[in-house]
């Protein structure tokens, strides 16, 4: 069935950092892709999504593109901030009802 | 700005007994969800539900799981005789429609700790 792999964490970065988080899937058709982002205390939020090969998904200076080839949609961010410490899901949908979600990664960042 | 709310934030539970978890959605919305995670684990699709029946399930989601929308506005899992692999994070979702476009939108969780 479709599934989602991520790179485990923590990711332990310096503010003003590169920051990526791998993430890859497998997919019998044509899914749509999602970051999600999980801060203290509160719920999923989507962070950025792309809906087929190509697009670039873009959000608060966050960006994932969709690579069909190479089945990736790795999330990246050129200077991470403090507040961007959170937890994040990468997630995709084939068309069910579902979401399929990976472990998540926690992002730690420390001035 | 509208949100999804869930309630209790933790709930302990004696294996064997009877929980419910409650989750308010986005009033507008049409389709709802629950998903869980155990520890370490991935976030996993349980049911969703629109038009007062469930749309789909997963394997998860056996005889011990049902859900109800009572209302008009709360959407509830109840797991019958709770196990202690029941332990997990909870999240309730709503969405306007179930596509692979659509966004979901999620609570903060119901941490459930069985023991």
């Amino acid at each position: 069935g479709d599934s989602v792999t991520q790179m485990e964490g923590p990711v332990t970065l310096s503010e003003e950092a590169f920051l990526t988080i791998n993430c890859t899937y497998t997919a019998t058709g044509y899914p749509s892709l999602f970051w999600y982002v999980q801060y203290p205390g509160e719920g999923l939020q989507l962070l950025l999504k792309a809906t087929k090969a190509d697009d670039k998904g873009s959000n608060k200076g966050f960006e994932a593109t969709y690579r069909k080839e190479t089945t990736s949609f790795h999330l990246e961010k050129g200077s991470v901030q403090v507040s961007d410490s959170a937890v994040y899901f990468c997630a995709l949908s084939d068309g069910t009802d579902k979401l399929i979600f990976g472990t998540g990664t926690r992002l730690q960042v420390f001035p | 700005e509208p949100e999804v709310t869930q309630t209790p934030s933790h709930q302990v539970t004696q294996m064997g007994q009877e929980v419910i978890l409650r989750c308010v959605p986005i009033s507008n919305h049409l389709y709802f969800y629950w998903y869980r995670q155990i520890l370490g684990q991935k976030v996993e699709f349980l049911v969703s539900f629109y038009n007062n029946e469930i749309s789909e399930k997963s394997e998860i989601f056996d005889d011990q799981f049902s859900v109800e929308r009572p209302d008009g506005s709360n959407f509830t899992l109840k797991i019958r005789s709770t196990k202690l692999e029941d332990s997990a994070m909870y999240f309730c979702a709503s969405s306007v429609l179930a596509t692979k476009l659509n966004e979901q939108f999620f609570g903060p969780g119901t941490r459930l700790t069985v023991l």
